[in-house]
Parts: C-alpha cells; sequence; structure tokens
C-alpha cells in the first residue's frame, strides 16, 4: 500500500528553527508537496521537490532524497502565525497526490 | 493567485436529505478535485475531473457524484446524507502539466444530524 509518515505534532520557539520529516512509500514518484494548513482552512501550497536536494524560498526549505523516501520543511526564524499543520503529499504514478496526516505546529513565545 | 470558491461555506442539515455542494474556478483549470477531511486528518480524494464531461472516482466515492459540464464548475452531490458524512469537504483545481500544484477553496463544513 500507500503510505506518508510525518509526526502528529511538533513544538518549538518563537525566533527558533524547526524541521519537520516526512517519510514515504508509493508506487511511484512524481513529486512531493508541502502544504500549510491554518486550523478551520484551506491547504496552500509551500513547496515542491522533483529532483534531490534542497529548495529554499525565504524562510522555508524543502528537502529531498528519493533513494530514501524522505523528505523535510525546515522553517527558519519562526513567527506566531507559523503555527498551523504541515502537510506532506506525494504524487504519484498515476500523477494524483497522496497525502499524510499532517503535523501541528505549536509556536510558543 | 488562486481563485476557487465555495458554498455553502457551512451547512447543518437532516438525514436522508440530498445536499449539492458547489465549487467554482475562475482560472481556467482543466482538473479539479473533492476532498473529504477529517479534523488531524489526511485529505481523501473523493471524485476527480480532468475536464468538461469528464469525471473520475477516487477512494472515498462511493454515495455521491459529481458532473463537470463547464470548466469551472465541479459540484459534488450527496443523495441521501447520513451523519457519517460529517466532515470538511475540501475543493481544488490545478494547473495543466506533470506538476499538478492544487489550488483549495476554503471548504464546506457539512454536519448531518
Amino acid at each position: 500500500g500507500q503510505n506518508i509518515d510525518q509526526p502528529t505534532e511538533m513544538t518549538a520557539t518563537e525566533g527558533a528553527i524547526v524541521q519537520i520529516n516526512c517519510t514515504y512509500q508509493t508506487s511511484g514518484f512524481n513529486g512531493l508537496f508541502w502544504y500549510q494548513q491554518h486550523a478551520g482552512e484551506a491547504p496552500t501550497f509551500l513547496s515542491y521537490n522533483v529532483l534531490d536536494g534542497l529548495e529554499e524560498k525565504g524562510r522555508f526549505s524543502s528537502f529531498l532524497s528519493r533513494s530514501k523516501g524522505y523528505s523535510y520543511l525546515l522553517l527558519k526564524e519562526l513567527q506566531m502565525k507559523d503555527s498551523a499543520s504541515y502537510l506532506c503529499a506525494v504524487m504519484d504514478s498515476n500523477y494524483q497526490l497522496i497525502w499524510g496526516a499532517g503535523t501541528k505546529l505549536i509556536i510558543k513565545p | 493567485e488562486a481563485d476557487i470558491y465555495q458554498t455553502p461555506r457551512y451547512l447543518v442539515i437532516g438525514t436522508g436529505k440530498k445536499i449539492t455542494l458547489e465549487c467554482s474556478q475562475t482560472m481556467g483549470h482543466d482538473k479539479m478535485y473533492w476532498y473529504q477531511q477529517d479534523p488531524g486528518m489526511e485529505l481523501h480524494l473523493i471524485h476527480y475531473s480532468y475536464g468538461v464531461n469528464s469525471t473520475e472516482k477516487g477512494d472515498l466515492s462511493s454515495e455521491s457524484t459529481v458532473s463537470r459540464i463547464r470548466t469551472e464548475h465541479f459540484p459534488l452531490t450527496l443523495e441521501s446524507a447520513r451523519p457519517s458524512h460529517t466532515s470538511q469537504y475540501l475543493c481544488a483545481s490545478s494547473l495543466p502539466g506533470d506538476r499538478n500544484e492544487q489550488f483549495f477553496g476554503p471548504g464546506t463544513r457539512l454536519t448531518v444530524l
């Protein structure tokens, strides 16, 4: 079967750095997405990785290792508004997104 | 900026009622999707469409139907609502090509009593 694993919840301090990990087992791979979802709202796109390596976009970076079935999302200079769930999703061989359950990130002052 | 709309935003109905959740997008995207999401859980694909007159079933398609008569409109219908249908329903659309980045509407929170 297809499976996406990410921690259920993480806590970090305002101004710090946090890394959210995602491991996956899917039938084929055509890219990995990270989305941010605030409570009660729709997911919004953060990043897309299809090749190995690090993609940086402002305070957020995303890393991919296809051979290990592994990705992480790195958030720097954390702000209170970063408190949200972070969803990892993998596009399988049919170009359908397989979603993880999300990691709830709690930011403390 | 993606423009995708869903109505109603909140709906409380009784068991056995037929309901239609509306979704419209103004970007001209060919691909559209319906997801169901319970709190703290992953998104489950209900239905999707590659374009006009195209509809496909996802993992969770039973008891609901969709139609795609116009590019911009992708309504979801529950023929007979049950308490197990209580959930958040998210509509999304995506750009053409392989990247498949999806833009989401604000969602409909459905409660079936």
